[in-house]
């Protein structure tokens, strides 16, 4: 069975950085891409940042560009994000998601760590 | 960046009735399109992707069509566990995009 459970959310003040986890199991870590989706509260989802299974590769949206940085670690099977200069507009549930195939579909999804940045 | 709108925002229907979601592109995709259900409190489940496959586990109720910039999620007959919010989902192009949602309420 597919697992995802994230951890590392929490309350943060403005410009400051948090690092979230994603523990994974049920499935040949390497083999996948995974992601980072979040959920502002009451509004809909937002993709974030994805990664390759090799983690050779990393797609971010324009907005966290610069400031998240995706990464993976094989002999964990965990996945992170490291959160840096985050903003208000940063509050949300982030949720860890394994891509079905390549870079397409997300057919497992954890579920989900709260992020608030607020003073 | 590709923009997905999706209507009604709301559609109020009874357990029974057939629900018709719509998500149009703002430039032509190829299939590379999925539809996704969130119940409260939950992550989002997987219900359809390449347009019209369904994810493993989905009832046949669950039907998704369309081409170019316009596509369908049909639910044939409501059960009452289907009341929830569903969103579509592009990866045509990076980077990957939602759509606004669709709720569907109980009438």
């Amino acid at each position: 069975e597919v697992q995802l459970l994230e951890s590392g959310g929490g309350l943060v003040q403005p410009g400051g950085s948090l690092r979230l986890s994603c523990a994974a199991s049920g499935f040949t870590f390497s083999y996948y891409a995974l992601s980072w989706v979040r959920q502002a509260p009451g509004k809909g989802l937002e993709w974030v940042a994805a990664i390759s299974g090799s983690g050779n590769s990393t797609y971010y949206t324009d907005s966290v560009r610069g400031r998240f940085t995706i990464s993976r670690d094989k002999s964990k099977n965990t996945l992170s994000l490291q959160m840096n200069s985050l903003r208000a507009e940063d509050t949300a549930v982030y949720y860890c998601a394994k891509f079905r195939d390549f870079f397409l579909f997300l057919d497992y999804w954890g579920q989900g760590t709260l992020v608030t940045v607020s003073s | 960046e590709i923009v997905l709108t999706q209507s009604p925002a709301t559609l109020s229907l009874s357990p029974g009735q057939r629900a018709t979601l719509s998500c149009r592109a703002s430039q032509r995709i190829s299939s590379y399109l999925a539809w996704y259900q969130q119940k409260p409190g939950q992550a989002p489940r997987l219900l359809i992707y390449d347009a019209s496959n369904r994810a493993t586990g989905i009832p046949a109720r669950f039907s998704g069509s369309g081409s170019g910039t316009d596509w369908t999620l049909t639910i044939s007959s409501l059960e009452p566990e289907d009341f929830a919010v569903y969103y579509c989902q592009q990866r045509s192009n990076w980077p990957l995009t939602f759509g606004g949602g669709t709720k569907v309420e109980l009438k």
